[in-house]
């Protein structure tokens, strides 16, 4: 079975400092693909960021950056110089690699808000 | 290149209707996926379509089906419905599953609110 944890219900952070939103992870799959999420409150889903289970660099994007810690089983997104704009909920989905399917397994969410 | 399409945005029935929702792909995807989003129960997948065959679902009741058309335009359907399915229903879809790095993008939703 697969899972993933999001502890924080909630965080706060003041424009443009930088947060880490948490994300651990449980599965038997041996290959699995991690994603995170944004969904604003017009209710998009919004990638932001992949890694894979296989890659041995933490993936980046722009401000987005993926602290990946595979014996921990962790997936933590950082967001540098955070912007007013970044208030939303945030999602960890894990994807198993195993086999031929698109099923993502949502975490229940981090609510970020940014404060001036 | 347009994105992923969900039609209505937001929906009102009572109990007992059924309701019939759709999702427009991205240009040249061919699998789509349906999740149902509640505050108590969270993001959950319902079912997945690859060339108008379902090749995945979720632990849902059998008053949830779907369908997905030769275009990869998909529609779920849910029949009689009750209070509980009141949510709101994300539709994605993505280019290639066979990658590892296949993302999913996501319609804005419907929400739908059961009377």
């Amino acid at each position: 079975a697969q899972k993933i944890t999001q502890t924080q219900p909630g965080m706060f952070v003041q424009e443009k400092e930088a947060v880490t939103l948490d994300c651990t992870y449980d599965t038997s799959d041996p290959s699995y693909g991690l994603f995170w999420y944004k969904q604003p409150s017009s209710g998009e889903m919004i990638f932001l960021i992949y890694q894979g289970s296989y890659d041995q660099q933490n993936a980046t994007e722009g401000r987005y950056s993926l602290n990946f810690q595979k014996a921990r089983k962790s997936a933590n997104l950082v967001i540098s110089a955070s912007q007013l704009g970044d208030s939303a909920m945030y999602f960890c989905a894990m994807r198993g690699l195993s086999y031929n399917t698109d099923k993502l397994i949502f975490g229940t969410g981090t609510r970020l808000q940014v404060f001036p | 290149k347009a994105g992923v399409t969900q039609t209505p945005r937001y929906l009102i029935k009572t109990r007992g209707q059924q309701v019939t929702l759709s999702c427009s792909p991205i240009s040249g995807h061919r699998s789509v996926s349906w999740y149902q989003q509640t505050p108590g129960q969270g993001l959950q997948f319902l079912f997945e379509y690859f060339s108008e065959t379902q090749r995945n679902k979720g632990n849902f009741p059998g008053r949830f089906s779907g369908r997905q058309f030769s275009n990869s335009r998909s529609e779920m359907n849910v029949s009689t419905l009750e209070l509980g399915d009141s949510a709101l229903y994300l539709c994605a879809s993505s280019a290639d599953t066979s990658l590892a790095k296949n993302i999913q993008y996501f319609g804005a939703g419907t929400r739908l609110s059961v009377l």
